[in-house]
């Protein structure tokens, strides 16, 4: 899937505060979407894989939500620290077994 | 998760000299090895895709005698940068994926050429 956005390209805030960020894709021939967080001098983390209409994941303070029909990814951070700060990437992509490709990401800065 | 590993994480070199990026799975056999590209304040680019023991796929655009990819094993890729120019400078990172599970990345490479 080659039309994929995230928004908002960046993103600042203050320890304590809860964030969330869209990933927004064309919602015909959906098959899968991948979060991943990608920390400076890090390799890109895996999140989360979401494939179901209204799934939900959860791991820690972060946690995902995913509507394929109006073709958008939602993801949330409760109480965000300053560990948290990294780019935030996406990926859906249309079909089993193919490669991923990412949108622009969103980099979150979190101040103590 | 998994491991990937990548080999040098930094390099600089003359432009015309060839540049070789080793990206290895440290813990687990991967059938399928991509190599990204990154432009500064973008994205992640693929540029292809290999599976050990056949050619590499290229994406448009992506010049395959300009950026060899070798996938001898099921634990080994690597991307050669041949003749390499100022304008190849960028990130370079590699992924590797167990049959159709997760892309698990390496650290990548920052290239420079003078």
């Amino acid at each position: 899937i080659l039309n994929v956005e995230q928004s908002p390209q960046s993103l600042h805030v203050q320890e304590g505060d809860s964030t969330n960020f869209t990933c927004s894709f064309p919602s015909s021939n959906f098959y899968a979407l991948h979060w991943y967080r990608w920390e400076t001098a890090k390799s890109p983390e895996a999140l989360f894989v979401m494939t179901l209409n209204g799934d939900e994941k959860k791991k820690g303070r972060i946690s995902a939500t995913l509507n394929t029909k109006e073709g958008y990814s939602y993801l949330y951070i409760k109480g965000s620290q300053p560990e948290d700060s990294a780019t935030y990437l996406c990926a859906p992509y249309g079909q089993a077994g193919t490669a991923l490709i990412f949108g622009k990401g969103t980099t979150l800065s979190v101040s103590s | 998760g998994a491991v990937v590993s990548q080999h040098p994480s930094r390099v600089i070199c003359k432009s015309g000299t060839s540049v070789k990026i080793e990206c290895r799975s440290l813990d687990f056999q991967a059938t399928t090895m991509f190599w990204y590209r990154q432009f500064p304040k973008q994205s992640l680019m693929l540029m292809a895709t290999s599976n050990e023991g056949s050619k590499a796929t290229y994406e448009q655009g992506v010049e395959k005698d300009k950026f060899l990819i070798n996938h001898a094993s099921l634990t080994l890729s690597t991307l050669t940068v041949t003749s390499a120019h100022p304008e190849d400078s960028s990130f370079y990172i590699c992924s590797a994926r167990r049959g159709e599970e997760t892309q698990y990345f390496g650290p990548g490479t920052r290239l420079l050429v003078l």
